[in-house]
């Protein structure tokens, strides 16, 4: 079975910009968590969605959005790119939505903002 | 609100020497306890997890995890290191109970360094 992809893994943006990540789930798995890890911060949880819907939020801007699609795949938008924004965003995906299913990660996307 | 602490960012050990490595939560109750392994590069690995029942928990790798609850505790053990084991280390817990703010989410230490010297 494939394991969690994100696209691309790797990205080079300016200030100001805005960017747009993409998680595809392993086969079968309906929830979807979006985590950003940092030096300085370590990994904190950005949002998750199940079923299309977003369940839980975490202590974000509101210039970090998400979706889900209707086949489960994510995607996560960081408008107005900061220069503290340069983090690896980890997409993570499970069976369901509570802490009880095991989350697999992907490799992540490496975003770099000049 | 759930919170994690990894006492030691930063541990070396020798091949062959034995390995634990701290992990302490705070938790309304007990919550689900994990350990995940990252490498240079890549993404998080679940190396194993705590639900219930049995408070030795053994996992991929040759690891295992004892937890103690009048500690807050979930130690990560190894007898015998190997160089490939070198990476980074991260404890997690998630909520139990259901709804709220912490229901589905990972709330993750900051993380031990692993160095192994041959």
């Amino acid at each position: 079975k494939a394991g969690v992809t994100q696209t691309p893994r790797y990205l080079i943006k300016t200030r100001g910009q805005q960017v747009t990540l993409s998680c595809s789930p392993i086969s079968g798995h309906r929830s979807v968590s979006w985590y950003q890890q940092t030096p300085g911060q370590g990994l904190q949880f950005l949002f998750e969605y199940f079923s299309e819907t977003q369940r839980n939020k975490g202590n974000f801007p509101g210039r970090f959005s998400g979706r889900q699609f209707s086949n489960s795949r994510s995607e996560m938008n960081v408008s107005t790119l900061e220069l503290g924004d340069s983090a690896l965003y980890l997409c993570a995906s499970s069976l369901g939505t509570s802490a009880f299913y095991e989350q697999y990660f992907g490799p992540g996307t490496r975003l770099t903002v000049t | 609100a759930q919170s994690v602490t990894q006492p030691d960012i930063h541990i070396t050990v020798s091949e062959g020497a034995s390995l634990e490595l701290r992990c302490n939560y705070s938790y309304g109750a007990t919550p689900y306890l994990f350990w995940y392994v990252q490498s240079p590069g890549q993404g998080l690995q679940l190396l194993l997890k705590y639900f219930s029942g049995d408070t030795l928990v053994q996992g991929i790798k040759g690891f295992e995890a004892e937890f103690k609850r009048s500690q807050s505790s979930f130690n990560l053990r190894k007898p015998s290191v190997h160089w490939s084991d070198a990476a980074e280390y991260f404890c997690a817990v998630g909520a139990r109970l259901g709804g709220g703010t912490s229901y589905g989410k990972l709330t993750f230490g900051q993380g031990t360094i692993l160095t192994v010297h041959p």
